[in-house]
């Protein structure tokens, strides 16, 4: 099963802004579906952080916020928190696939 | 408040089956798509499976090769994944997710609530 492809990890400092970044292919991103992001905190369910490319559902905080551009898609932090520690993972859909939803191998944020 | 619950997990011998369920509560069940999606010890999020609203349209990731089967009852508000032949890859925590988006069948746009998840190892 294809995947989305997302470094394995990043960090940043207390306040500083932070991007994740997703890169996908021509039958995915690039196909143009759209990118959702979610924050799964240590021992926690996922939670869903972005929908739509960049839409925000409520009670997620302003400081995230997410893009896209061609085949590729980010979550950018900014203002980072030490409660943000998490893994992030985004999700699209491969046409290439029968039907399937897929998912970035996922990044670990650590805040210094 | 909305709410996922999990249940049916725990170990089962290679080549058994097992029947996880997800009952849910706060939202109008027959109106929304329902996931499954697990997770490896250690590792990334894997879709697994899918079911639309009306139960009409269902679809699996190509790694299970017809091993698994999705189900819902919309009278108990409760998602089913029935698991057959599993082998030690299926290990894993097996959570149930609903879709965003009402009556819809763009099942790719995310799944807004999740459940706590329930284990599954496979020895």
């Amino acid at each position: 099963q294809s995947m989305l492809t997302q470094t394995p990890s990043v960090s940043g400092a207390l306040g500083q802004r932070v991007t994740i970044s997703c890169t996908g292919s021509s039958s995915d991103i690039g196909a143009g579906y759209v990118v959702q992001w979610y924050q799964q905190l240590p021992g926690a369910a996922p939670k869903l952080l972005i929908y739509g490319n960049d839409r925000r559902p409520s009670g997620v905080p302003d400081r995230f916020s997410g893009s896209k551009s061609g085949t590729a898609a980010s979550l950018a932090i900014t203002g980072v928190q030490a409660e943000d520690e998490a893994d992030y993972y985004c999700q699209s859909f491969d046409m290439s696939l029968s039907g399937s939803v897929i998912f970035g191998g996922g990044t670990k944020l650590t805040v210094l | 408040q909305v709410q996922l619950v999990e249940s049916g997990g725990g170990v089962v011998q290679p080549g058994r089956s097992l029947r996880l369920s997800c009952a849910t509560s706060g939202f109008t069940f027959s109106s929304f798509g329902m996931h499954w999606v697990r997770q490896a010890p250690g590792k990334g999020l894997e879709w697994v499976a899918v079911i639309s609203y009306d139960g009409n349209n269902k679809y699996y990731a190509d790694s299970l090769k017809g091993r698994f089967t999705i189900s819902r009852d919309d009278s108990k508000k409760t998602v089913y994944l029935q698991m057959n032949s599993v082998t030690a890859e299926d290990t894993a925590v097996y959570y149930c997710a609903k879709d965003r988006e009402w009556r819809s069948y763009y099942y790719y746009r995310g799944m807004d609530v999740w459940g706590q998840g329930t284990p599954v190892i496979v020895s």
